[in-house]
Order: structure tokens, then sequence, then C-alpha cells
């Protein structure tokens, strides 16, 4: 089973700020990684597939990038909505896996 | 647009049987794999049981395994989770999930319901 790390767990950014999230993979993925957002009673929401490219509907703030092992979720400018929990997924190996996420919350 | 509506969850206690629905109306069901994925506090996301848009093929996390049975009706756009032997462990919130192709390898989930709630508890 690959394991996803996610770090950091927390981040703690202002309105406006750039965000920057990673992902580790314990194997190699290729491109096969995906991000999501979750808030608070909702489900999580695709954002980005095939680890850059963005779903249909997500803002051009939101980009993806990395192959291999290693992933990066980039938020140029924060706005209030974007505060919420974010996991990596892979699904280019059964089973498919998630990270534990990270919470990026308002400072 | 896509909508994928769980329903039959709630308070069981250990050792009995659910079974989950997922009425999916908006897209042509038959097209896609669907499939299952639990949330928990403590363990996070899991993808539980996905299956092939013709019901042909499914996988079972090994933690559900013998237990859970995936099922589906095109004709009816309905995703089922049958599951069995339920354990506290099982207690989470269970979505259903769209991949965004015939098959679920590898391929994202691109949808999600809204989830249902299953507590395993006596």
């Amino acid at each position: 089973e690959i394991v996803l790390t996610q770090s950091p767990g927390t981040l703690s950014l202002s309105p406006g700020e750039r965000a920057t999230l990673s992902c580790r993979a314990s194997q190699s993925l290729g491109a096969y990684l995906a991000w999501y957002q979750q808030k608070p009673g909702q489900a999580p929401r695709l954002l980005i597939y095939g680890a850059s490219s963005r779903a249909t509907g997500i803002p051009g703030r939101f980009s993806g990038s990395g192959s291999g092992t290693d992933f990066t979720l980039t938020i140029s400018r924060l706005e209030p909505e974007d505060f919420a929990v974010y996991y990596c997924q892979q699904y280019g190996s059964s089973p498919q896996t998630f990270g534990l996420g990270t919470k990026v919350q308002i400072k | 647009d896509v909508q994928l509506l769980e329903s039959g969850g709630g308070l069981v206690e250990p050792g009995g049987s659910l079974r989950l629905s997922c009425a999916a109306s908006g897209f042509t069901f038959s097209n896609y794999a669907m499939g299952w994925v639990r949330q928990t506090p403590g363990e996070g996301l899991e993808c539980v049981s996905p299956m092939s848009a013709t019901g042909g093929t499914a996988y079972y996390a090994d933690s559900v395994k013998g237990r859970f049975t995936i099922s589906r009706e095109n004709s009816q756009n309905t995703l089922y989770l049958q599951m069995n032997s339920l354990t506290v462990e099982d207690t989470a919130v269970y979505y259903c999930v769209r991949y965004n192709d015939a098959w679920y390898s590898p391929h994202p989930i691109d949808y999600w319901g809204q989830g249902t709630l299953v507590t395993v508890s006596s």
C-alpha cells in the first residue's frame, strides 16, 4: 500500500498570502495524484488531478506540480473561502490511498 | 448537475448489517465507475470499494474484504454497499463517489455525495 505523507499538518496564513502544501509518496506515482478540498460538514471536492490539471470550475489560483514521489499544491493568493482541509490522493495503485490532510487556517 | 444521494446509514449493533444505497442523477450512470469511500476522524479517508461501470470488476479494502459487498443496478442508476458483521471500527461517514472513467484505476474521484453516517455501537 502506498503511504502519502502531507506536510505541514496545519498552515496558519492570512487572506492574500500564498499557501504551499506538500504531499510525499512512499513509492513513485508517476502523475497519478489528485488534490481535494474539504470544508466542515461538506464532502471533499476535486481540485487537481494528474498532479497538475485543474478540475472543472476550479479557480486559477490553485495549481499543482510534481511527479514521482514529491507533489505540491499551491494557492497563489488565499481567499476567505479557501480556508479548509486539503487532501492528496494517489489513484495509480490499488488500494487508492489518501494523505491525512493539511488544514489551512486563518492566522 | 451530477448528484449522488446516499441513504441507509444509521445506528447498528456490533455484528449487525446495513445496506447503503446511492441514487445517482445528472449523468449516464452506466458509463462511470462508482465506489464507496469512508471517513473517520482518526483514520481519515479510506477507499472501501470501487466498482467498474459494468459491474464486472470490484475491489475491496483489506479491512472490509469478506464482509462488505458492492453492487450496482445500472437500469436504476443506483449503487449499493451491503455491510455485514459490522464492528465499531466501521463507524464512519460513508460517501458514494464517481470516478471520471468507466474504470476506477487509474482514475480520480470527480464527484462525491454528501455522505451517510454509520454508527456501530452497543
